[in-house]
């Protein structure tokens, strides 16, 4: 079945930059979204990127798709400890009605 | 702006209550969904809407119903709670078309003793 992972935790310094990875299996997942979730808080569309797109940037943020590897990655640039939350990637399917997929999210800790 | 509200952050009940969870969306969404998010295990799917008294079983339904009369409205109800019932509801909303991306609630934390 569909399954979409991700590292549990990654720590960096402030001023760095981070990179979070997810992998998924479901080929014909056709959009792929980054979310956002601080403490206590419910979940924040970062960013999502289409199956034909390699590469998206906004602002310090910057999504890279390998669609034969399965692998969705998301930078960011000079990191601040703003930034410090669980990161969820999510895939979709090429199919209206029906649920995203999400991983199990990665904890960012930024340190001063 | 998108909002999607929830109609309590936190609620504590006992044991074999009915326990109603609310979500109200103001953006003509017709795709509505109800998840939990328990630490380790990420989110997981209750049930999911796509129109009005339309739903569908996510992964993990039992023990969960839900309602939908109108557009705007989806509530997940726990008919007799338990104490592993006890999570972080999150409610989300997207319009019916492909790749539409989900937007939350902030979320409700559910205690059940």
């Amino acid at each position: 079945g569909e399954d979409v992972e991700q590292s549990l935790f990654l720590s960096v310094r402030e001023g760095d930059s981070s990179v979070i990875n997810c992998t998924y299996t479901d080929s014909s997942s056709t959009y792929l979204y980054w979310y956002k979730q601080e403490p206590g808080a419910g979940l924040q569309l970062l960013t999502y990127i289409f199956s034909n797109m390699d590469m998206k940037q906004d602002q310090r943020l910057t999504v890279l798709l390998n669609k034969k590897d399965k692998h969705l990655s998301l930078r960011i640039a000079d990191t601040q400890t703003g930034d410090s939350a669980i990161y969820f990637c999510a895939e979709g399917q090429d199919q209206a009605g029906t649920a995203l997929i999400f991983g199990k999210g990665t904890t960012l800790s930024v340190s001063s | 702006d998108v909002k999607v509200t929830q109609s309590s952050r936190y609620l504590v009940k006992r044991t074999g209550e009915k326990v109603f969870l609310e979500c109200v969306q103001d953006m003509d969404h017709e795709n509505m969904f109800w998840y939990r998010q328990d630490p380790g295990l990420g989110l997981r799917l209750i049930y999911f809407s796509y129109d009005v008294k339309m739903k569908e079983k996510g992964d993990i339904p039992e023990g969960y119903s839900v309602s939908r009369e109108k557009k705007e409205r989806f509530s997940l109800i726990l008919e007799s709670a338990s104490t592993n019932q006890t999570s972080m509801y999150l409610c989300a909303s997207s319009f019916g078309g492909l790749g539409q991306p989900q937007h939350f609630g902030d979320g409700t934390r559910l205690s059940i003793l």
